[in-house]
């Protein structure tokens, strides 16, 4: 099984504030990574697919890029609904496995 | 709009069963794969299953094969997930997903609200 990891597992940022997050591969996955929000009580949503593929409706502060073993999630300015758990996941092979998540907490 | 709609969940007893069901509106349902993916209380998600639009490709994740049985009825625009042998720790929300196919490259799009199955005695 391909194991995800990702990094931090926490962070505390202010509204405005550049942030990463690094999602790395226990073998090569090519480009076949998927970037998804959870907020607290809600299902998941999408936001890059195929590692650097910004999906339909999602705000263009969030970009994602990496191929390979190593990918980040970037998001350009934070905004207070931003606040949330991020997950990676590849869909390379299955079984199709999640990073740990990284929770964006406010500073 | 495309919607996801499970339900099923409950509280069971070890070594029990339980069916979840979820279904679909706003799409071609028979075009699509699904699949099922979980989440244990405070813990991250964790994919449990897909089935191929035909029905005929099934995968499973090795935690939960020779256990659980997804399928799916296009009739009635629902996917299905058949849980026997039930253990404390299959405790967890279920979600099911539409699994998405372009260019080689997969991912889940949209997600049910979930479901939750406490297994406990």
């Amino acid at each position: 099984d391909i194991q995800m990891t990702q990094s931090p597992s926490s962070l505390s940022a202010s509204v405005g504030d550049r942030v990463s997050i690094t999602c790395r591969a226990s073998q090569t996955v090519s480009n076949s990574l998927n970037w998804y929000q959870q907020k607290p009580g809600k299902a998941p949503k999408i936001l890059i697919k195929a590692a650097s593929t910004l999906y339909s409706g999602v705000p263009s502060r969030f970009s994602g890029s990496g191929s390979g073993t190593d990918f980040t999630l970037t998001i350009s300015s934070l905004q207070l609904e931003d606040f949330a758990t991020y997950y990676c996941q590849q869909s390379y092979s299955t079984p199709y496995t999640f990073g740990q998540g990284t929770k964006v907490e406010i500073k | 709009q495309v919607q996801l709609v499970e339900s099923g969940g409950g509280l069971v007893k070890p070594g029990g069963s339980l069916r979840l069901s979820c279904e679909a509106s706003g799409f071609t349902f028979s075009d699509h794969y699904m699949s099922w993916i979980r989440q244990a209380p405070g813990k991250g998600l964790e994919w449990v299953s897909y089935i191929s639009s035909s029905g005929r490709t099934i995968y499973y994740a090795d935690s939960v094969k020779g256990r659980f049985t997804i399928s799916r009825d296009d009739a009635k625009n629902s996917v299905y997930l058949q849980m026997n042998s039930l253990r404390a720790e299959d405790t967890a929300v279920y979600f099911c997903a539409r699994l998405l196919w372009f260019g080689g490259r997969n991912w889940f799009d949209p997600w049910g609200q979930g479901t939750m199955v406490t297994v406990s005695s």
